[in-house]
């Protein structure tokens, strides 16, 4: 049974450009969350997807947005990087309002 | 406003020793879930264990245990006979009733030495 699988592991991108990073939840989970996590903190809530809607929404600018498809993958999608997004991207799958379940993440360095 | 502290950044101890992290947390609703979450180097977040707030009743796995008291808001985990496979960070976190953001602390990083 695959878990939460995310790609890619790492990516270098510069300031101003755009990203987008993937989720597959893990089997039979219908949610998912993402967060952010820079070195040394706690992970950080950005969204929750579910039924292919945010259903969600933490304390990030506009220039965080996300997709959820059918099939309950999903897509974080940040613009116009800043120096400060440099970060671990972690997503998580749930049933619901169940456990999280979490993958390796995304280490993104904006230059 | 919902919060997690722990205080503890980094901890050093000596393979079999006992460790205890420890785990405060703040929230205004009665329902929530508190969690604790193991991170290695690998960067995954592994799920050790969830309470809800209506059960206080301490939980041991293995080397493993969690006292909860909400007299204190607090939520510790002990590690017994600790192992060099036990170094990781372990976060703490709290998940309000019908609220999807998970609230984490800031991690304490556990190093277990041979």
């Amino acid at each position: 049974d695959a878990g939460v699988t995310q790609s890619p592991t790492h990516l270098i991108k510069t300031r101003g450009q755009q990203v987008t990073l993937r989720c597959s939840p893990k089997s039979g989970h219908d949610t998912v969350s993402w967060y952010q996590q820079a070195l040394g903190q706690g992970p950080q809530f950005i969204f929750q997807y579910y039924e292919e809607e945010e259903r969600q929404r933490g304390n990030f600018p506009d220039r965080f947005s996300g997709h959820q498809f059918p099939n309950y993958s999903s897509e974080l999608n940040v613009n116009a990087l800043l120096l400060g997004d440099s970060a671990l991207y972690l997503c998580a799958s749930s049933l619901s309002y169940g456990e999280l379940f979490f993958g390796e993440g995304s280490r993104l360095t904006v230059l | 406003a919902q919060k997690v502290t722990q205080a503890q950044t980094e901890i050093s101890v000596v393979e079999k020793e006992d460790v205890t992290l420890d785990c405060v947390y703040e929230t205004r609703d009665t329902t929530y879930y508190l969690f604790w979450y193991k991170q290695p180097p690998s960067g995954e977040l592994v799920f050790l264990i969830r309470r809800n707030s209506f059960d206080e009743q301490n939980e041991i796995s293995g080397r493993y245990s969690w006292n909860f008291q909400k007299s204190t808001s607090s939520f510790n985990f002990t590690i017994t006979a600790s192992q060099v496979v036990d170094s990781a960070v372990y976060f703490c976190a709290l998940s309000e009733y019908n609220n999807n953001d998970m609230r984490f602390g800031a991690g304490t990083r556990l190093t277990v030495k041979p």
